[in-house]
């Protein structure tokens, strides 16, 4: 079946450490996003990209990093940068043609 | 992208219609509103979207005002299934336009 993959369901970090989600789409997709979501309330993004080998930030870039070598694939790096890491982050897609964002079932991280 | 008001909350009984407002008053003439919906610990599941038509589907329709600075989205027969965040945006259809920004949303509350 066609979708986004995320992985893990569950991550925990600890203290000083590098951590990343992975995101993975079989849709054939050009455009990719990462949303951050704090308990009760909406999603900020966090980096998309529109082509390969190119992403933009977000409303709060600071403390991740991203990578787009392949299309099928956005993962996101969280740097001992973000002080407050603990979240819940959606990957999407976007349907080049009718704009539509498809996405993944989400990772809940958090700080151990 | 133009900028959405939504209710934080909103109940309604199982059976009845769901009507959910978006205000988006600055709305340029090349966006489309959209309409999602998020489950709890899911991700966003896409409902519909329109430019200044009315729109229906299988889940449900959406109405846009004749001026476009708001419009409502309608679930014809609530369920319990149905309780869920229900986020209004507006975008351009073409996903290099850029990037897509969720605000907190409704809460809508079905009721037995």
């Amino acid at each position: 079946d066609g979708g986004i993959t995320q992985s893990p369901k569950y991550l925990f970090r600890k203290e000083g450490q590098n951590v990343t989600l992975s995101c993975e789409q079989n849709l054939n997709h050009d455009a990719m996003y990462w949303y951050r979501q704090d308990p009760g309330q909406g999603l900020r993004l966090i980096y998309y990209s529109q082509i390969v080998n190119d992403f933009q930030k977000g409303d709060i870039a600071e403390g991740y990093s991203v990578s787009r070598e392949k299309k099928e694939s956005f993962p996101l790096t969280v740097t001992s940068a973000q002080k407050n890491p603990t979240a819940f982050y959606l990957c999407a897609s976007s349907d080049g043609a009718r704009g539509k964002l498809f996405f993944g079932s989400g990772t809940q991280l958090s700080v151990l | 992208d133009a900028k959405t008001t939504q209710p934080p909350s909103m109940d309604c009984a199982e059976g009845r219609a769901a009507n959910l407002p978006c205000n988006h008053s600055t709305i340029s003439g090349n966006e489309y509103v959209y309409w999602y919906r998020q489950i709890h610990s899911q991700g966003p599941q896409y409902i519909i979207h329109g430019l200044k038509n009315n729109e229906t589907n299988e889940m449900a329709s959406l109405i846009i005002t004749e001026d476009r600075k708001s419009s409502t989205l309608i679930l014809p027969h609530a369920t319990l299934r149905d309780t869920a965040v229900y986020y209004c945006i507006v975008k351009q259809e073409n996903t290099n336009a850029g990037k897509s920004t969720f605000g907190d949303g409704t809460t809508l509350t079905v009721k037995p």
